[in-house]
């Protein structure tokens, strides 16, 4: 059974720092991972898919990279703007299978 | 081009009352996911429904929970008897085809009195 893991649970950092969200799931045989953004009370916004050939994603401030031989991914946050304040799931897609397995989210606060 | 749309966005239900929770996929979608948020918690897949039928409901608590999603109108998951527990954010999602990429709708906020 997949489990995905996100560290740290929380982070909070002054605007303009770099960071790195991890993500670790225990199954390498996946089709992909996705991270995704929540904001409070409001649903789940797509930033970055990467297949399972893939290395990494990018997306303006935004790079998301992928390990499956160790089952680690990254998010990397540039430039960090306190509109970047959210959580951010981890989301992995096994093989042949259509759910998604979710990891708890790093609820992220970026302050002025 | 509207995402998938859910409603209400929030309902309170006082236990052992009944929710009906309602969902629009994407225009073109027939494919639809409930999944469970509950707090502190990651998503939780509860069942997956083509039109007209039941694919996957083995994340479904087997009392009081059933879903639906008929020919015409939204998807609908219903949950009986409501009890405190079951106070969590609901997710829809909807896609293409069994393997196309999901989009996720608002959920509903479900507060148990």
């Amino acid at each position: 059974k997949q489990e995905v893991t996100q560290i740290p649970a929380a982070l909070s950092v002054p605007e303009g720092e770099n960071l790195v969200l991890n993500c670790s799931f225990t199954d390498s045989a996946i089709y992909n991972l996705q991270w995704f953004r929540q904001d409070p009370g409001k649903g789940l916004t797509s930033l970055l898919l990467i297949q399972s050939s893939q290395r990494e994603q990018t997306s303006g401030r935004l790079n998301a990279s992928l390990d499956k031989s160790s089952g680690r991914s990254t998010l990397y946050i540039a430039a960090s703007q306190p509109g970047d304040s959210a959580t951010y799931l981890c989301a992995v897609r096994q093989g042949g299978s259509y759910i998604p397995t979710f990891g708890r989210g790093t609820s992220l606060i970026v302050h002025p | 081009n509207a995402g998938v749309m859910q409603n209400p966005r929030h309902l309170v239900r006082r236990r052992g009352q009944e929710a009906r929770l309602r969902c629009s996929p994407v225009k073109g979608h027939s494919h639809v996911y409930w999944y469970r948020q509950l707090p502190e918690e990651g998503l939780k897949f509860m069942v997956y429904l083509q039109k007209e039928n039941i694919i996957d409901e083995s994340g479904m608590p087997k009392e009081r929970f059933s879903a639906e999603f008929p020919k015409e109108g939204p998807s609908i998951l219903r949950i009986q008897q409501v009890v405190r527990g079951d106070s969590a954010a609901y997710f829809c999602a909807s896609s293409l085809g069994r393997g196309n990429e999901q989009f996720f709708g608002p959920g509903t906020r479900l507060t148990v009195l």
